[in-house]
């Protein structure tokens, strides 16, 4: 069975400020995939980015940036310079062979101006 | 291209009335996926087919929950008879491939009085 753990369950920072959200995951496959999904006030799900277990490095993607260590089955997420529009609930997710794709609790951010 | 669509967007029913909900995946997905949000249980994996064909129902709660998906354009799930409980955001979603991400629809948020 796979689980997904985000233990912040709410973060407040001030605009520009950095930020990163934790996610840690348990599995016992070999070959897995690893999301993170952004949830706006309007309610929608939006999919940031996908990684599978057999790459390990870090991807940017301008203000956004995910760092994945197998060692200590972790999947963070920082958010560079944060603005007032990234006020949002983030899911971190696990996805197996089997297709199951299990979520985390969330983290809800809040950026203050 | 459009993303996936679901109907109604918002439903507000009476306790012991049936409730269906529709999604129509998007074009060339061939895995499809019906989740459950609430407060107190985040994100919950349904049910999910493959080419039209259910492979795992585990995450549906009872019997009065019920999901087809005749084609591969379309899918409903349907509660019956409703009850206060099952009051929640419903997402559809769709996948191309195993391991392909999930975009998911904008949600129908159910109401049962």
């Amino acid at each position: 069975a796979q689980k997904v753990t985000q233990a912040q369950t709410e973060i407040s920072v001030v605009e520009k400020e950095d930020v990163t959200l934790d996610c840690v995951y348990e599995t016992r496959d070999t070959t897995y995939y690893l999301f993170w999904y952004k949830q706006p006030p309007s309610g929608e799900l939006v999919f940031l980015i996908r990684r599978n277990s057999f790459d390990e490095q870090n991807e940017i993607s301008g203000r956004y940036s995910w760092n994945f260590q197998k060692s200590t089955s972790s999947f963070n997420f920082t958010i560079t310079a944060s603005q007032v529009v990234d006020s949002a609930v983030y899911f971190c997710a696990s996805r197996n062979a089997g297709n199951m794709l299990t979520f985390g609790g969330g983290t809800r951010l809040m950026v203050k101006p | 291209d459009a993303g996936v669509i679901q109907s109604p967007r918002h439903e507000v029913t009476e306790m012991g009335q049936e409730v269906t909900l529709r999604c129509k995946p998007i074009s060339g997905h061939d895995y499809l996926f019906w989740y459950r949000q609430t407060m107190m249980r985040g994100l919950e994996l349904l049910i999910y087919f493959n080419n039209n064909v259910p492979i795992d129902d585990s995450g549906m709660p009872e019997d009065r929950f019920s999901a087809k998906m005749p084609n591969a354009s379309f899918s409903t799930l349907k509660i019956q008879p409703s009850e206060p409980r099952d009051s929640a955001v419903y997402f559809c979603a769709s996948s191309p491939g195993t391991f392909g991400e999930q975009f998911f629809g904008p949600g129908t948020r159910l109401t049962v009085l």
